[in-house]
């Protein structure tokens, strides 16, 4: 079993410039969330999918962030335009139930490192 | 809204010494707690799920427990090693999302 899979590891890039993060969840899970990491907020549920649908999004902090789940073994959260407040790890998780479920328990990938200058 | 809040905010111990960690929260309408490990610079690590029915759940050297009646949760780590350095982090689910706590750091001293 591979875990979940996140891609870039590092990303750094330019203000203004669009970032795509990506994430292969483990084969099987139904659910997948995206979660941000800063030192001053800690870890903040962005948002998350079940079974491909966005269940809830209010996390996302701005209409600059949008996130998609075109199928069960992917999805992509974009940052257009970027700011270098956006600066974070980004983490992806998943799960075989959903939120809301006592067994939803969350796997998480290794993140994403993004730095905007 | 679900607030959880991880005292000591660091632990240092020596080799071998058993250890706690607390978890607190305000909302005892949860759906399960997890614990994780973060290392530095990576994912985290899931350790152990308790879910809302249940009181504890134990996984080698780790025993959780979960009291919803006081809002408290307690990670157990029995004869710590250098190893198990690293940011503890407890998780609550409510219906919509996962609240985490701000974490422990511990570091266990060779």
């Amino acid at each position: 079993d591979a875990g979940v899979i996140q891609s870039p590891r590092h990303e750094v890039t330019e203000m203004g410039q669009e970032v795509t993060l990506r994430c292969k969840p483990i084969s099987g899970h139904n659910s997948l969330f995206w979660y941000r990491q800063t030192m001053m907020r800690g870890l903040e549920l962005l948002i998350y999918f079940n079974n491909n649908v966005p269940i809830d999004d209010s996390g996302m902090p701005e209409d600059r962030f949008s996130a998609k789940m075109p199928n069960a073994s992917f999805s992509t959260l974009k940052i257009q335009p970027s700011e270098p407040r956006d600066s974070a790890v980004y983490f992806c998780a998943s799960s075989l139930t959903a939120m809301g479920s006592s067994y939803n328990e969350q796997f998480f990938g290794p993140g994403t490192r993004l730095t905007v200058l | 809204k679900q607030e959880v809040t991880q005292i000591p905010a660091a632990l240092s111990v020596p080799e071998g010494e058993n250890l706690v960690l607390n978890c607190s929260f305000t909302d005892s309408a949860i759906y399960n707690l997890q614990w994780f490990r973060q290392d530095p610079g990576k994912g985290l690590t899931s350790l152990l799920l308790i879910q809302s029915s249940q009181r504890e759940q134990t996984s080698g050297r780790l025993n959780a427990s979960l009291d919803k009646s006081s809002g408290r949760s307690t990670l157990y780590i029995a004869a710590s090693q250098p190893g198990d350095s690293a940011t503890y982090l407890c998780a609550l689910t409510g219906a919509n999302n996962l609240f985490f706590g701000t974490g422990t750091r511990l570091t266990v001293i060779p």
